[in-house]
């Protein structure tokens, strides 16, 4: 069983266009965060949810907005999407909402804007 | 705040060689530290973690990490590398004040056979 999935695997999509990448976690992990994946392979927090709630919301664009239907599912939506977009995403979860846990990564989501 | 340096950008051996994969941290008391391993297409794995205790701490596949507070590093190491070991290396570190750890800027290890 996949412990944090993500979808789609990859993204190809145009400038300017909305596009959402969905996050689910089969853990029972309270807390799920997203990454974005450079090209240089330089990982940057972007936001973390503790059941449902925000608690991290770095400096990213308010273009991207992070949606928690319940603390098993993390859903990532952009809109206006621009060329510097382009990244591969992670979703990752922990048990709790702390620095010294564990955090389970998903396969990413590679988007590629045109 | 913490922080974490990675220095070498990439790294390659000899399959069969030793490993030593370098981290550096900076925060005053004794951080949480991780190792994280990105396979090629893949997300992070946790190698190993040191919190407290024997300041060597032994992980999956074979890894092994040395927490050295006179050094304020948390280097890792493999005795004999295999080709599947090629991958992207994170060093995170994280303290009691914060919600997540953070991550270095990646090890990439390139493996010849």
């Amino acid at each position: 069983d996949t412990a944090v999935s993500q979808t789609p695997k990859y993204l190809v999509t145009q400038m300017g266009n909305d596009k959402s990448i969905k996050c689910e976690q089969n853990l029972g992990h309270d807390t799920m965060y997203w990454y974005k994946q450079d090209s240089k392979k330089f990982l940057k927090i972007m936001f973390s949810y503790n059941n449902k709630e925000l608690i991290i919301n770095e400096t990213v664009p308010n273009r991207f907005s992070p949606k928690s239907p319940d603390k098993a599912h993390l859903n990532l939506h952009i809109n206006s999407l621009e060329l510097g977009d382009s990244a591969v995403y992670f979703c990752a979860s922990s048990q709790e909402g702390r620095a010294d846990n564990e955090q389970f990564f998903g396969p990413g989501t590679r988007l590629t804007v045109l | 705040a913490q922080s974490v340096t990675q220095p070498d950008i990439h790294i390659t051996v000899s399959e069969g060689a030793s490993l030593e994969l370098r981290c550096n941290y900076s925060y005053g008391a004794t951080p949480y530290l991780f190792w994280y391993v990105q396979s090629p297409g893949q997300g992070l794995q946790l190698l190993l973690k040191y919190f407290s205790g024997d300041t060597l701490v032994q992980g999956i596949k074979g890894f092994e990490a040395e927490f050295k507070r006179s050094q304020s590093s948390f280097n890792l190491r493999k005795p004999s590398v295999h080709w599947s070991d090629a991958a992207e290396y994170f060093c995170a570190v994280g303290s009691g004040g914060s919600y997540i750890p953070t991550f270095g800027r990646g090890t990439s290890l390139i493996v010849h056979p």
